[in-house]
């Protein structure tokens, strides 16, 4: 059964301390990995999309990388405004590729 | 590129009444639309899949005739709750799958509230 776990659930941070949220997933055949960040009481924004191990993507302190089994988003020097959930989702295999959501990782960023 | 926009953004309505939602693409074709719902502090929750020209795909407990979708276009899909009741109030958010791609991408959302 295709899956995607996110870890951690939540995460706290003091600004400028760098970390990294994971995605791991288990699918079938992947059709491209997705990150989005979520705030609140908006839609999902798009971030980003990997498609083969080794992939990396960049946009001002995030960083997305993939392997064969997962994919980290790196956030360096984060600021408060980084703060939202970031959510990890993969294509089914099905024909209109409804997403596999994970869970989440809530990150707070702390001045 | 690759925006989604929503209309309204908020709605109040009364209870029993229909209300319309509209979902577009603004700048690329859309092969497939979803349709979401999310509640406070909790995930996405899948409601329907549309494609352009066909009926609507509904997740298992979702009502058909109660959350009508129509895609009839590649940029425009829009959800009806008719007979809205205070229990439908929710955040609903559509996203459509870019054509040629597995990319999908989230309109703002639609405060649905129901008195």
């Amino acid at each position: 059964e295709d899956q995607v776990t996110q870890s951690p659930e939540a995460l706290r941070l003091q600004e400028g301390e760098s970390s990294s949220l994971n995605c791991s997933y288990t699918v079938s055949g992947l059709r491209g990995l997705f990150w989005y960040r979520q705030d609140p009481g908006k839609g999902p924004e798009f971030l980003f999309t990997l498609y083969s191990a080794g992939e990396e993507k960049e946009k001002e302190r995030l960083k997305a990388t993939l392997t064969k089994k997962e994919s980290f988003l790196h956030i360096t020097a984060p600021k408060p405004e980084d703060s939202a959930t970031y959510l990890c989702a993969v294509p089914s295999m099905d024909s209109n590729y409804q997403l596999i959501w994970g869970a989440g990782t809530k990150l707070i960023i702390k001045p | 590129g690759a925006v989604v926009s929503q209309h309204p953004s908020w709605v109040i309505c009364k209870s029993g009444t229909s209300v319309k939602i509209e979902c577009r693409s603004l700048d690329f074709q859309a092969t497939t639309m979803f349709w979401y719902r999310q509640f406070p502090k909790q995930s996405l929750m899948l409601m329907a899949t549309s494609n352009e020209g066909s009926k609507a795909t509904y997740e298992q407990g979702v009502e058909k005739d109660k959350f009508l979708i129509n895609h009839a276009s590649l940029t425009l899909s829009t959800l009806t709750v008719t007979s809205a009741h205070p229990e439908d109030s929710s955040f609903y958010i559509c996203s459509a799958r870019k054509a040629g791609t597995s990319e999908q991408y989230f309109g703002p959302g639609t405060r649905l509230t129901v008195t």
